[in-house]
């Protein structure tokens, strides 16, 4: 089982600029989470997804955020316009209903 | 999701049994006990989980009291790669309550 998939590992970006992270799920999960992780915050839950459905977005910081989930195989966190208190490691997470199994990360750096 | 009260951090010999407590006195009968750890920079693994069994698999034992008011994570054999942050989270199983909560856990240092 390859695990959940991220993409890109590292990006460095500058503030204005678009960010999309991208995220394969491991195969046959319905759930798919979004977590942000900082120093100052910890590890925050932006967005969960049921069968590529939105359940949960409470946790997005902005309109400057956007996920989706075209099919059960890949999903996308885009920041529109970026900004330097967006750096931050993005986790993707899949689950079927238990325990959930997080991705490596993409470690974004806004400057 | 009901709160953890974990200690900030911990310390344990290598070798050694490190055991660590969870408090959550406020768990619903149809909530989880969940463990994670984050060893720095890589994603949360997840570890173990339990309803009101003590339960056990090849990383760690977790023990679960009768009132299921608190837990504690048993890692029976520590080595320097078991050094993490360990959240204990209390989670349902499905719906719109299905996601986790990370707290602040504990650090766990092994040492030699």
């Amino acid at each position: 089982d390859a695990g959940v998939i991220q993409s890109p590992r590292h990006e460095v970006t500058e503030m204005g600029q678009e960010v999309t992270l991208r995220c394969k799920p491991i195969s046959g999960h319905d759930y798919l989470f979004w977590y942000r992780q900082t120093m100052m915050r910890g590890l925050e839950l932006l967005i969960y997804f049921n069968n590529n459905v939105p359940i949960d977005d409470s946790g997005m910081p902005e309109d400057r955020f956007s996920a989706k989930m075209p099919n059960a195989s890949f999903s996308t966190l885009k920041i529109q316009p970026s900004e330097p208190r967006d750096s931050a490691v993005y986790f993707c997470a899949s689950s079927l209903g238990g325990a959930i199994y997080f991705g490596e990360g993409s470690w974004l750096t806004v400057v | 999701d009901a709160k953890t009260t974990q200690p900030p951090s911990m310390d344990c010999a290598e070798g050694r049994a490190a055991n660590l407590p969870c408090n959550h006195s406020t768990i619903s009968g149809n909530e989880y006990v969940y463990w994670y750890r984050q060893i720095h920079s890589q994603g949360p693994q997840y570890i173990i989980h339990g309803l009101k069994n003590n339960e056990t698999n090849e990383m760690a034992s977790l023990i679960i009291t009768e009132d299921r008011k608190s837990s504690t994570l048993i890692l029976p054999h520590a080595t320097l790669r078991d050094t993490a942050v360990y959240y204990c989270i209390v989670r349902a199983s499905t719906g719109t309550a299905s996601k986790l909560t990370f707290g602040t856990g504990t650090r766990l240092q092994v040492t030699l």
